[in-house]
């Protein structure tokens, strides 16, 4: 069975500082999908990144970096310039191949404090 | 572009009534699913369904019907209410084949159930 772990209930950064959120997986596939998802107190569920288990480098998007791990099974989230609009919480998901169904971790609540 | 419409967004339920709550898409995605949202416990799929005609159980199907009659339209139904349902409830959806390129979400249903 594919699991997700998020090891870190709770999280907070101060404004301008930088966190890591963590996540670990577990799959016997060879291709797979990984993303983080950004949810907000709005409860929109918003995808901040996305990494293919192919590619060897880690997917960035603007203050929003990825640090991909394939044989560790490892699959963190790297906030830079942290923003007091990035508090929410942040979900780790798996998708194995292009046809499975997305399976989430139980979520960090980042709060980033003025 | 609507994307992914849910309704209600909010209902309260009494323990034993039957309700159905309403997902349309207008994006022609094949693939729909629904998750349930529990705080600590991240996501977990209800049902999911790969086209019109095919629906399938997720983890935590118990409790839940669902149909798909059209490409667009994939209802859940809960037959008897119980409180253990008290969730936020949240449709998905993408093309088939393309899960790796993330899902639409919509935007979620809260439904407590007393």
């Amino acid at each position: 069975a594919q699991t997700v772990t998020q090891s870190q209930p709770e999280m907070s950064v101060q404004e301008a500082e930088t966190v890591t959120l963590s996540c670990t997986y577990d799959t016997s596939e060879s291709n797979y999908y990984l993303f983080w998802y950004k949810q907000p107190p709005s409860r929109q569920m918003i995808l901040v990144i996305r990494q293919e288990a192919y590619k060897q480098q880690n997917a960035t998007e603007n203050r929003f970096s990825v640090n991909f791990q394939k044989a560790a099974k490892s699959f963190s989230l790297k906030i830079s310039d942290s923003q007091l609009g990035d508090t929410a919480m942040y979900f780790c998901a798996f998708i194995g191949g292009s046809q499975g169904n997305l399976i989430f971790g139980k979520g960090t609540k980042l709060s980033v404090k003025p | 572009n609507a994307g992914v419409t849910q309704t209600p967004k909010f209902q309260v339920l009494k323990t034993g009534q039957s309700m159905t709550l309403q997902c349309a898409q207008d994006m022609n995605h094949e693939y729909m699913s629904w998750y349930r949202q529990d705080p600590g416990m991240g996501l977990r799929l209800i049902h999911y369904s790969v086209g019109a005609g095919i629906t399938d159980q997720g983890e935590v199907p118990n409790g839940y019907n669902v149909s798909r009659s059209t490409t667009e339209d994939f209802p859940l139904r809960l037959l008897s209410a119980a409180p253990s349902q008290t969730s936020v409830y949240f449709c998905a959806s993408t093309e088939l084949g393309q899960g790796g390129y993330g899902y639409t979400f919509g935007s979620g249903t809260r439904l407590t159930v007393v």
